[in-house]
């Protein structure tokens, strides 16, 4: 079936270091590759997502790769802030299914 | 407008009681989804209606019932819970059913 799995489980970083997350799918046909961020007690937030046709995408502080080969993806978050803290969640879609998410990243940075 | 607006958000019921969580948007999304959030836990996807029509049930037990009066509400009927069905309900919305899903702020349910 469909899983992805989702690593580091916890992440603590200082200010102003990068942060990465990563994820590996198991389904090739996946086509889709949100990243939400989950601050206590929030909505999950959509915070970038990319398609299988492009190889990176970049806002801001926060870029996403995917290597489809590999079938991983990952967050990047450069110049990390403290309100930055937060669960982060990957997901992937194949288009006919809803989403499918990771099992979550808690990133801490310490200030 | 884009939100996703969920009511109430917090809910205490009892084993017995009958009662629904409310989901609105109006975006013009055609793609509704119901999930449940344990702590700790990513969202688990429960049910996905497409243009208005139930199009998956994630084996979801009976006790929860989807219903879309139209495209811009979702209402999720609650009945004979149990205590392990306490979590938080996720109501989000996309414009189709691949595109990018907008969470609201959910409905925290408390089943004693």
């Amino acid at each position: 079936g469909e899983n992805v799995e989702q690593h580091p489980s916890t992440l603590s970083v200082q200010e102003g270091d990068s942060a990465v997350i990563k994820c590996t799918y198991s389904d090739s046909a996946s086509n889709y590759f949100p990243w939400y961020k989950q601050e206590l007690g929030k909505r999950p937030q959509l915070i970038i997502d990319i398609r299988s046709n492009v190889g990176e995408k970049k806002d801001q502080r926060i870029a996403v790769t995917l290597n489809k080969t590999a079938k991983h993806f990952s967050l990047h978050i450069t110049e990390t802030q403290p309100e930055d803290s937060a669960v982060y969640f990957c997901a992937f879609s194949t288009g006919r299914r809803a989403l499918t998410f990771g099992s979550g990243t808690r990133l801490q940075v310490q200030p | 407008d884009t939100e996703v607006t969920q009511t109430p958000k917090h809910l205490v019921m009892g084993m017995t009681n009958k009662k629904s969580l409310k989901c609105e948007q109006h975006m013009g999304h055609r793609a509704m989804y119901w999930y449940k959030q344990k702590a700790k836990k990513p969202p688990e996807l429960m049910f996905v209606y497409s243009y208005e029509k139930l199009s998956i049930n994630e084996s979801v037990p009976s006790r929860f019932s989807p219903e879309c009066p139209n495209s811009s509400l979702l209402n999720l009927h609650l009945h004979a819970l149990q205590p392990e069905d306490s979590a938080l309900y996720l109501c989000a919305s996309s414009y189709d059913s691949s595109g990018p899903q907008h969470f609201g702020d959910g409905t925290r349910l408390s089943i004693l």
